[in-house]
């Protein structure tokens, strides 16, 4: 069954560094997320991204975050200055056709920032 | 009002149990709603969609009553393996495709 992956599925980093997560999603998947869940609260959306561009995003994904494809295959997430605040598990996830379709999730990136 | 509220839990069942999770939701305009469960530390897994009509997957049933802005999930004859959060999530409009996500309700399923 196809899936999606992530990698690094653990990075820590220092405060003020950038990092970048990688995702590949399911390869006829045509939308692509990023959400994050802080430690024992709710997954919550970070941004959307179809046709190369962003479609939509949350009041968190401010100017210290970009997504970009940068392949066929693909889906990254940076963040450019780390916070403390940043510490999260970050899932990316992809859907075949969007709006009213079904979000498959990878295993997850969890950041942690010292 | 939260945007999509769960009792938070946990439920405590014997193995062969039925359980029945519940969940409100703010906004009468969302379009799109899903069972989620996820595992200590792991991702959210699709359990099922939720459809007007409701559904059933094997022992898992879901319902959906727009009227009353309110999802239901039902497992019958749980296993040890039920245990789990299940997550209520809601697509909020229908020009968006982001998911809104409850706290999840936690499930014990004990021998």
């Amino acid at each position: 069954e196809p899936e999606v992956t992530q990698t690094p599925s653990h990075q820590v980093t220092q405060m003020g560094q950038e990092v970048i997560l990688r995702c590949v999603p399911i390869s006829n998947h045509l939308y692509f997320y990023w959400y994050r869940q802080i430690l024992g609260q709710k997954v919550e959306f970070l941004v959307s991204f179809y046709n190369n561009e962003i479609s939509e995003k949350s009041e968190i994904f401010d100017d210290q975050f970009s997504v970009e494809r940068p392949d066929g295959s693909n889906f990254t997430l940076k963040i450019r200055s780390t916070k403390l605040e940043d510490s999260a598990m970050y899932f990316c996830a992809s859907s075949e056709d969007g709006s009213y379709n079904e979000q498959f999730f990878g295993p997850g990136t969890r950041l942690t920032v010292l | 009002r939260k945007e999509v509220e769960q009792d938070p839990g946990p439920f405590n069942v014997p193995e062969g149990a039925t359980v029945a999770f519940n969940c409100t939701y703010s906004n009468s305009a969302s379009q799109s709603f899903f069972w989620y469960r996820q595992d200590c530390r792991k991702e959210p897994k699709l359990l099922m969609s939720v459809y007007s009509s409701g559904n059933e997957d094997g022992r898992f049933t879901a319902q959906l009553n727009r009227a009353s802005q309110y999802i239901s999930l039902l497992i019958r004859d749980s296993k040890l393996s039920d245990s789990a959060t299940y997550l209520c999530v809601v697509n909020p409009f229908y020009n968006t495709d982001k998911l809104i996500f409850g706290t999840g309700t936690r499930l014990q399923v004990f021998p």
